[in-house]
């Protein structure tokens, strides 16, 4: 079935620092790919997606692009702040099959002054 | 747009007792969902609703728990009885299309 591979951390980066988590996927087909961020105790938020091959999706200075052919959808951002601390989880929803999100495990980072 | 509405907030119950989580999605979407979440399992989906009509309940861990959706603004998760290790944060979900949007999510304690 469909799942979703990413960077579990936790991870710890300075204020400015560049950050990168990875996330894989495997589905048939061109899946929609998501990336969701949960700040603490709050609900998921979608953050950034991108729905077919060589599409960016792009919010708040986070990039991720959608590879088909190395299944990824790495999420980048140039330069951190305290407030992206938080939870982020990549997702995939299946190409007209399933309403369902298939979530990785999520990745916790902090973020220092 | 007031975005997903969960109710209660926080639970706190004792073993044995029912607990009833409540959940108006968007107003206009279709596709409702329950996650549950805990620090051991993550994010797990229990069960999801299509115009109203259960499509997949195969994460429902066990009979004690039960999901209805009576209309398109209202949906209901119910453990009965409930245990210790229900104890976990449990989010709603909505969507019309690709995009979900979730709610703030109920926190239970179940002692």
């Amino acid at each position: 079935g469909d799942s979703v591979t990413q960077m579990e951390g936790p991870v710890t980066l300075s204020e400015e620092a560049f950050l990168t988590i990875n996330c894989t996927y495997t589905a048939t087909g061109y899946p929609s790919l998501f990336w969701y961020v949960q700040y603490p105790g709050e609900g998921l938020q979608l953050l950034l997606k991108a729905t077919k091959a060589d599409d960016k999706g792009s919010n708040k200075g986070f990039e991720a692009t959608y590879r088909k052919e190395t299944t990824s959808f790495h999420l980048e951002k140039g330069s951190v702040q305290v407030s992206d601390s938080a939870v982020y989880f990549c997702a995939l929803k299946s190409q007209g099959g399933s309403e369902k999100l298939v979530f990785g495990k999520g990745m916790k980072l902090t973020v220092n002054p | 747009d007031a975005g997903v509405i969960q109710s209660p907030r926080h639970e706190v119950t004792e073993m044995g007792q029912e607990v009833t989580l409540r959940c108006k999605p968007i107003s206009g979407h279709n596709s409702l969902f329950w996650y549950r979440q805990t620090m051991m399992r993550g994010l797990e989906l229990l069960i999801y609703f299509n115009n109203n009509v259960p499509i997949d309940d195969s994460g429902m861990p066990e009979d004690r728990f039960s999901a209805k959706m009576p209309n398109a603004s209202f949906s209901t998760l119910k453990i009965q009885p409930s245990e210790p290790r229900d104890s976990a944060v449990y989010f709603c979900a909505s969507s019309r299309g690709r995009d979900e949007y979730f709610g703030p999510g109920t926190r239970l304690t179940v002692l």
